[in-house]
């Protein structure tokens, strides 16, 4: 089966820019997750979707980050404007359902993010 | 609330020595873990996991026993290969909930 896709693989912005970052998850996966790894630290979760819902989006910076997942399938992830600390590697994954984090769920490679 | 804690790196081994890379969580109930692994310029890979106490997980050569006692979840390989070369993380969920990293433990083979 083909994997989580993301697009771009490496983007250059300038802070106070906007920039947005594609997910497309496995065929059928109803559960997706985006998740931003920073340099030397663990991924953390930034939101997570079941189908079209928000399920978790806690530690999602709300005054410049957004997210959307219409019809449930492909996701967008947005950030307006950046902020130097917001260069990190920008990670989506998927799974079945929520249940299946209890065995994993499938990462894209990712996208890093380079704010100048 | 529920953590990971694991060993600092960079560990730097010589090819075909021992490895054993240090996990510990706190968590309410049974937590699933895990093992993933990043090679440079890739994503997140699973490389193995346990869902329940006393399991072992077990991939490519690596096992971690998921020891509800101690808390831990160490990751162990017998003799490492260059290839290994990679940041390895160790992670928890529980049922219905998102996965929780550690801060990551990189680690480079010596040839």
């Amino acid at each position: 089966e083909a994997g989580v896709a993301q697009s771009p693989r490496y983007k250059i912005i300038e802070k106070r820019q906007s920039v947005a970052f594609w997910c497309n998850p496995i065929s059928g996966h109803a559960t997706l997750y985006w998740y931003q790894q920073i340099l030397g630290q663990g991924p953390k979760l930034l939101i997570q979707f079941q189908n079209n819902g928000v399920v978790d989006d806690s530690q999602l910076p709300k005054d410049r980050f957004s997210a959307e997942r219409l019809k449930g399938v492909d996701s967008t992830l947005k950030i307006q404007p950046a902020k130097l600390e917001d260069s990190a590697v920008y990670l989506c994954a998927s799974s079945l359902d929520a249940a299946e984090a209890n065995y994993g769920y499938t990462f894209g490679s990712g996208t890093r993010l380079t704010v100048v | 609330g529920n953590s990971v804690t694991q060993m600092e790196g960079p560990v730097t081994l010589s090819e075909e020595a021992f490895l054993t890379i240090n996990c510990t969580y706190t968590a309410t109930g049974y937590p699933s873990l895990f093992w993933y692994v990043q090679y440079p310029g890739e994503g997140l890979q699973l490389l193995l996991k346990a869902t329940k106490a006393d399991d072992k997980g077990s991939n490519k050569g690596f096992e971690a026993t998921y020891r509800k006692e101690t808390t831990s979840f160490h990751l162990e390989k017998g003799s490492v290969q260059v290839s290994d070369s990679a940041v390895y993380f160790c992670a928890l969920s529980r049922r219905d909930d998102k996965i929780i990293f550690g801060k990551g433990t990189r680690l480079h083979i010596l040839p």
